[in-house]
């Protein structure tokens, strides 16, 4: 696709449910990031994937956060049990992977999870 | 020690003046470096990146690279309204470590009309 594409835009859900945000990331890049951004900060680095291969995981803050990307072009970050401190936007970037421009990394529009 | 540092500001500027903006940064090893612009309520957008030590201009724009001291800069020169945003600086680690690019918590800029 043009951008990296992002759902759903807007997510509510009660204290315990799962949820599952999708991201369709750039036609062809090879690498795909999940960050999460609170209010008034930085992205905070999940997960991040070359192709299928989930590459470093170190930033899913506890063991009810999980992502894939099964065949290395859609990923989705799954979130268990949520809580209301899961409440954030969540982004997800790509980038080509090629070089130091390559490594440029272009957002989509990110999914709010609110959690009540 | 956090691994990119910058000072969240506000920082006001008036219209036509020169913005600077600092970030400092934990992992000798990082390789390239990167200033994206976010706007409220929007996605990061890419400023620009530079993985040399030196000057990179683009425009308004120049991006300051130093290895040595372990700080890079953007500075924005005759400063808009439309320059109000906040901007995060990012990094990429060690080539010989892995892809991750880890954000600054961002400098809010306000200009001054």
């Amino acid at each position: 696709g043009a951008g990296v594409s992002q759902s759903p835009r807007y997510k509510v859900t009660k204290r315990g449910q799962d949820v599952a945000l999708r991201c369709d990331p750039i036609s062809g890049h090879v690498s795909l990031y999940w960050y999460r951004q609170a209010l008034g900060q930085g992205p905070e680095f999940l997960t991040y994937f070359n192709y299928e291969a989930q590459q470093d995981k170190s930033g899913l803050p506890n063991d009810r956060f999980s992502a894939e990307r099964p065949e290395g072009s859609i990923s989705t970050l799954t979130i268990q049990r949520t809580e209301q401190r899961d409440s954030a936007m969540y982004r997800c970037a790509s980038s080509d992977g090629q070089g130091a421009s390559g490594n440029t990394i272009y957002f989509g529009e990110g999914s709010w999870l609110t959690v009540v | 020690q956090k691994e990119v540092e910058q000072n969240s500001g506000p920082l006001s500027v008036p219209e036509g003046a020169i913005a600077s903006l600092n970030c400092t940064y934990s992992d000798r090893g990082s390789q390239s470096f990167f200033w994206y612009r976010q706007y409220s309520g929007k996605s990061p957008e890419l400023i620009m990146f530079i993985y040399s030590n030196g000057d990179k201009e683009d425009g308004r724009f120049t991006a300051q690279l130093n290895k040595a001291s372990q700080y890079v800069s953007l500075l924005i020169r005759d400063s808009q309204p439309s320059d109000s945003a906040t901007y995060l600086c990012a990094i990429l680690g060690p080539m010989n470590r892995d892809d991750k690019i880890i954000f600054g918590k961002g400098t809010r800029l306000h200009i001054l009309p």
